[in-house]
């Protein structure tokens, strides 16, 4: 029973070369978070939506943007991919707000090349 | 702000051996603490949780236990087996927080046979 889907599972794509990856989730959650995650570093929280509400880190850089067309996608875009970039990103879901467990997906692993 | 701090790894075992990884956090009021497992190239799995002072958290043989007095959730296994080898993420949650999960470094724990 998948509940939170990531989409590629693995990307490469080319210095400054713009990509989305994807996130669903069977689970109606109104809260959907973007991590990443660096050589099994902590994950570091990117943005969250809590339902159409937009909430970027404070030091989340202006190259990552992201969309949620409805209750079940969410998409990142990195609109200029740098080496840097290269990590691991997770997509996360919270039934609500001030519902502390998160249920995460498997992972996008990002290259750049 | 909100901090959590774990035993830096790699802790290396043999099969059967007794696990314990600790982990000690500062926060602001009264948060839910939280072990999470990341399984080579997966993402997140929530591994168990304890939400306030002396609850304790079990699944997959493993248990912590919400020390509000030592504030701690130090994470133990009796017979650790090769499967159990991961990095663990302690983690904890504060609505203070904004709603966020606040992560440890992460372990990791290597199992040999």
């Amino acid at each position: 029973d998948a509940m939170v889907i990531q989409n590629p599972r693995y990307q490469v794509t080319q210095f400054g070369k713009p990509v989305t990856l994807s996130c669903s989730q069977t689970l109606n959650h109104n809260v959907m978070y973007w991590y990443q995650q660096k050589s099994s570093q902590a994950p570091k929280l990117l943005f969250h939506y809590y339902d159409k509400d937009f909430n970027n880190e404070a030091d989340t850089p202006d190259n990552f943007q992201s969309r949620r067309p409805n209750t079940s996608f969410c998409f990142l875009d990195i609109r200029s991919p740098g080496l840097g970039d290269a990590a691991m990103y997770l997509c996360a879901t919270t039934p609500g707000w001030g519902q502390e467990t998160q249920y995460f997906g498997p992972g996008t692993r990002l290259l750049v090349l | 702000g909100d901090s959590v701090t774990q035993m830096e790894g790699p802790v290396t075992l043999s099969e059967e051996a007794f696990l314990t990884i600790n982990c000690t956090y500062t926060a602001t009021g009264y948060p839910s603490l939280f072990w999470y497992v990341q399984y080579p190239g997966e993402g997140l799995q929530l591994l168990l949780k304890a939400t306030k002072a002396d609850d304790k958290g079990s699944n997959k043989g493993f248990e912590a236990t919400y020390r509000k007095e030592t504030t701690s959730f130090h994470l133990e296994k009796g017979s650790v087996q090769v499967s159990d080898s991961a990095v663990y993420f302690c983690a904890l949650f504060t609505p203070a927080a904004g709603n966020k999960l606040t992560f440890g470094g992460g372990t990791r724990v290597l199992v040999k046979p």
